[in-house]
């Protein structure tokens, strides 16, 4: 079955630590993203990427990277900058355009705590 | 103003009663529309895309009305499964397809 996956589900660290969250897709999707989801608010959109070796900041960018060496990989490291880290992390793609026939599909997310 | 936005609810409904809700989005540009449902602590799952003349999909319908540019849900014959946050996403017609979304409608269907 086609999907995306994210690892871990959950996940603890301690502050100033950097920590990578895994995304793959085996859709063949063009487009990935990464969404931060907090307690009681809507997504807001940290990175994207359209293609591959290519990516743009969102609106929540600073503290943030990301790569796409690989069409299904597309992995978020979440560095000791970023003030307020934990979170629910979405990863999601697209076909491309995200347009009425090509919305996004997520991946079942990763829960970040750090302390 | 926000770019997408949604009354977060909650809509509390009785089972079987029927339950509207809109959201209003800020960029008379914006391209495509679509309604995500997401349950507590999952992601969202898309529920179905919004078309410009409107559409049905078994109890859910969804209407654009791009003059006062707004989109809605409305839910028939509610089941105690509906309940859930309901959000809104729209293409803001930004460079990169970027989708934007809503806050989220949340909705409690009670027996």
């Amino acid at each position: 079955d086609g999907g995306i996956t994210q690892s871990p589900k959950y996940l603890f660290r301690k502050e100033g630590q950097n920590v990578t969250l895994s995304c793959e897709q085996n859709l063949n999707h063009d487009a990935m993203y990464w969404y931060r989801q907090d307690p009681g608010q809507g997504l807001r959109l940290i990175y994207y990427s359209q293609i591959v070796n290519d990516f743009q900041k969102g609106d929540i960018a600073e503290g943030y990277s990301v790569s796409r060496e690989k069409k299904e990989s597309f992995p978020l490291t979440v560095t000791s900058a970023q003030k307020n880290p934990t979170a629910f992390y979405l990863c999601a793609s697209s076909i491309g355009d995200t347009s009425y026939n090509s919305p996004l599909h997520f991946g079942n997310g990763t829960r970040l705590t750090v302390t | 103003r926000k770019e997408v936005e949604q009354d977060p609810g909650p809509f509390n409904v009785p089972e079987g009663a029927t339950v509207a809700f809109n959201c209003t989005y800020s960029n008379s540009a914006s391209q495509s529309f679509f309604w995500y449902r997401q349950d507590c602590r999952k992601e969202p799952k898309l529920l179905m895309s919004v078309y410009s003349s409107g559409n049905e999909d078994g109890r859910f319908t969804a209407q654009l009305n791009r003059a006062s540019q707004y989109i809605s849900l409305l839910i028939r014959d509610s089941k105690l499964s509906d309940s859930a946050t309901y959000l809104c996403v729209v293409n803001m017609g930004a460079a990169g397809n970027k989708l934007t979304f809503g806050g989220g409608t949340r909705v409690l269907v009670k027996p």
